[in-house]
């Protein structure tokens, strides 16, 4: 069974710009969630999506947003870069069902801001 | 924000020994989930521990899981140097994985 995949692995742009990063869950995973990683902040909540729907939302401005396709795949777009949006961005792909679930995280994007 | 920390920030053992760390968290969970990563990459999910679960075992792997002082313990035993990683806990509070809170997250060096 194929694992999480996420692409592209690695991101350079500018101020300003926006981005949409990719994420495929796990087959038969109707749950996708997004986790920024910075060394200040560590590992912190985005988003989740569940068949479609956005069940939960982290704190983060309205810049960061996402979606989920009939397919399961997700995107993540931040728009407006900022120098602080350097980090990795890791997605989660779980069943998004039952209490006690495992979530299984791709290699994540790298994304620099310069 | 984060749930809470992991004790130490930083470990290191030599091959062979074994290596403890701690999590602690605020809340009532539903589950804790432990997880590695190396080097910045991705996290590996090591084991899920259910809030009725006292202890888990996997491999080379021991939890264990205090819900009355919100606290877990991961325990590597007879490490080696392919476990040097970070380890970070992640506590599940809604159930089903949709919003996991992780832990600051123990850096382990297994020196050979």
């Amino acid at each position: 069974k194929a694992g999480v995949t996420q692409t592209p692995r690695y991101l350079i742009k500018t101020r300003g710009q926006q981005v949409t990063l990719s994420c495929s869950p796990i087959s038969g995973h109707r749950s996708v969630s997004w986790y920024q990683q910075t060394p200040g902040q560590g590992l912190q909540f985005l988003f989740e999506y569940f068949s479609e729907t956005q069940r939960n939302k982290g704190n983060f401005p309205g810049r960061f947003s996402g979606r989920q396709f009939s397919n399961s795949r997700s995107e993540m777009n931040v728009s407006t870069l900022e120098l602080g949006d350097s980090a990795l961005y890791l997605c989660a792909s779980s069943m998004g069902t039952g209490i006690n679930t495992e979530a299984f995280f791709g290699q994540g994007t790298r994304l620099t801001v310069v | 924000s984060q749930q809470g920390e992991e004790d130490p920030q930083a470990l290191s053992i030599q091959e062979g020994e074994n290596a403890t760390m701690n999590c602690s968290y605020k809340t009532s969970i539903n589950n804790l989930q432990w997880y590695r990563q190396n080097s910045g990459r991705g996290l590996v999910h090591l084991i899920l521990i259910r809030s009725n679960e006292r202890e888990k075992h996997s491999g080379r792997l021991r939890v264990t899981l205090d819900t009355s002082k919100k606290s877990s313990s991961l325990l590597i035993t007879a490490s080696r140097a392919a476990d040097t990683a970070s380890y970070f806990c992640a506590t599940d509070e809604a159930g089903s994985a949709r919003q996991l809170t992780f832990g600051s997250g123990t850096q382990l060096t297994v020196l050979p």
